[in-house]
C-alpha cells in the first residue's frame, strides 16, 4: 500500500529565503505526483503536476523534481514571500488510480 | 469557467439525520472522487468512480452511499448522521489515460465542511 510522507511537518522562514520542502514514497509504480497548496479553510489548487518519465517541472517561483527510483521528490520555492504561506500537500497517483496524499508541510514566510 | 463545483459549502446538521453532498464537474473527466479530510488535515480517498462505475470504495461505514447519475456528477448521500463524521468533504476529478504514463492531474472542488452536532 503506497504510503507518502512529508517533510518538515511545519517550517517557517523569513521573507526572501529560498525553500525546499521534501516527499517521499514508498511504491515507485506511479502515474505521476501532483503538488497542491491549501489556504486554511479552502480547496485545494494545483501546483506542479510531475508525470513519472519527466524529472522535474517550473511554474513562476516554483520547481517540483521527481526520482522515482529513489522515491522522492522536493517543491522549491524560490525567494519566498508572505503570500507563500499555507500548507503544502505531495500527492502520488498510483497503478489503483487512486491519488494518496502526504500530510502536508505547513510553510510560513515571515514578513 | 471549467471547474469542479461542490453544494454545499457549509452543512450543520443534527446526528441521526440524512444529508447529501452534490458534485458536479464540466471539465470532461471520466473519473470523479470523494475525499475526507479531518481534524489532523490528513486527505483521504473514499471513493472513485470511473463512467459512473464505482472502481474504488475504501473501507467507508455504509452510511455512505455516492450517486453517479453521469459522468460529471457524483454526489455523496449520508445517513444517520454521527460525531464523527465532522469533517471537510472534497470532490474531484481527473481523466486517465490507458497505456500511458500520467495523465492529466486531479481538479479540486472548494470542499464542503460538514459539522454534525
Amino acid at each position: 500500500k503506497q504510503e507518502v510522507t512529508q517533510i518538515p511537518a511545519a517550517l517557517s522562514v523569513p521573507e526572501g529565503e529560498n525553500l525546499v520542502l521534501n516527499c517521499s514514497f514508498t511504491d515507485s509504480a506511479i502515474y505521476n505526483l501532483q503538488w497542491f497548496r491549501q489556504d486554511p479553510g479552502k480547496g485545494l489548487t494545483s501546483l506542479l503536476l510531475i508525470q513519472s518519465s519527466q524529472r522535474e517541472q517550473t511554474s513562476g517561483r516554483l520547481n517540483a523534481s521527481l526520482d522515482k527510483s529513489s522515491g522522492r521528490s522536493t517543491l522549491y520555492i524560490a525567494a519566498s514571500q508572505p503570500g507563500d504561506s499555507a500548507t503544502y500537500l505531495c500527492a502520488v497517483k498510483g497503478s489503483a488510480r487512486q491519488l494518496t496524499f502526504g500530510s502536508g508541510t505547513q510553510l510560513t514566510v515571515l514578513p | 469557467d471549467t471547474a469542479v463545483s461542490q453544494t454545499p459549502k457549509y452543512l450543520v446538521t443534527q446526528m441521526g439525520n440524512d444529508k447529501s453532498i452534490k458534485c458536479e464537474q464540466n471539465l470532461g473527466h471520466d473519473t470523479m472522487y470523494w475525499y475526507k479530510q479531518d481534524s489532523k488535515k490528513f486527505l483521504k480517498i473514499m471513493f472513485s468512480y470511473n463512467n459512473k462505475e464505482l472502481i474504488i470504495n475504501e473501507t467507508v461505514p455504509n452510511r455512505f452511499s455516492p450517486k453517479s447519475p453521469d459522468k460529471a456528477h457524483l454526489n455523496l448521500h449520508i445517513n444517520s448522521l454521527e460525531l464523527g463524521d465532522s469533517a471537510v468533504y472534497f470532490c474531484a476529478s481527473s481523466q486517465h489515460i490507458e497505456g500511458q504514463s500520467g495523465g492529466y492531474g486531479y481538479t479540486f472542488g472548494s470542499g464542503t465542511r460538514l459539522t454534525v452536532v
